[in-house]
């Protein structure tokens, strides 16, 4: 079974201040896709990541793709309170279902 | 559609009853994805079909879980006698090319499914 560890479980920042979400596998992932959720609604995809050491930016959101394909992280720069939410990390395999991390719970401040 | 439709939003159903769900993904996507999460945030997969076929349905609880996708009708997945532990957000998504991994899974807003 594939699983995938995501951390920290809860975040709670004031505005402005940067934060990494990591995510944790011993095992390889084909791609890494990264959703955020708000109450009551479905996951809403923010990125894919294909190929291991893959960085990509989605403007003040950086998502990197371990080397070996078995871990990523997601860091936010000056975050703001448009950022709260459940950030979930997700990897892909073969037969294209999603593995789910624990998801990470994002508070900010104003 | 442009968005993945599922219904109903909500679902109160006595423990034993049957609860039925309904998912209409994007038009064109051929790929649909059940998923369940429940306390804690975890997803966990459940069954996906290509087109009416069953893809991949190595997550579907053997007991009292079904699902379907039939040529124009909404796709759906059904529980019989309905437990307390069945209480979750039942998610669905589709993609438009689902044997690849790499491509994004658009998910519905869910179904709330409470058993009382």
């Amino acid at each position: 079974t594939q699983l995938l560890e995501q951390s920290p479980q809860f975040l709670s920042i004031q505005e402005g201040e940067n934060l990494t979400v990591y995510c944790n596998s011993s095992s390889v992932f084909s791609s890494l896709q990264w959703y955020r959720q708000e109450p009551g609604e479905g996951p809403v995809l923010l990125v894919t990541v294909v190929t291991g050491g893959e960085v990509k930016k989605l403007k003040r959101l950086t998502f990197q793709f371990g080397d070996a394909r078995k871990d990523s992280s997601l860091h936010i720069t000056a975050a703001q309170p448009g950022d709260t939410g459940l950030y979930l990390c997700a990897g892909g395999t073969s037969g294209s279902r999603l593995t789910f991390g624990e998801g990470t719970q994002l508070t900010v401040n104003p | 559609g442009e968005e993945v439709a599922q219904t109903p939003k909500h679902l109160v159903r006595g423990e034993g009853q049957k609860a039925k769900l309904y998912c209409a993904p994007i038009k064109g996507h051929s790929y649909v994805f059940w998923y369940q999460q429940v306390l804690k945030n975890e997803f966990k997969f459940l069954i996906s079909f290509q087109n009416e076929n069953v893809f991949d349905e190595t997550g579907m609880p053997k007991e009292r879980f079904s699902a379907k996708c039939l040529p124009n009708s909404p796709c759906s997945l059904e529980i019989q006698a309905t437990k307390l532990e069945d209480s979750a957000v039942y998610f669905c998504a589709s993609s438009q090319f689902g044997s690849n991994s790499n491509q994004p899974q658009h998910f519905g807003d869910g179904t709330r499914l409470s058993i009382l």
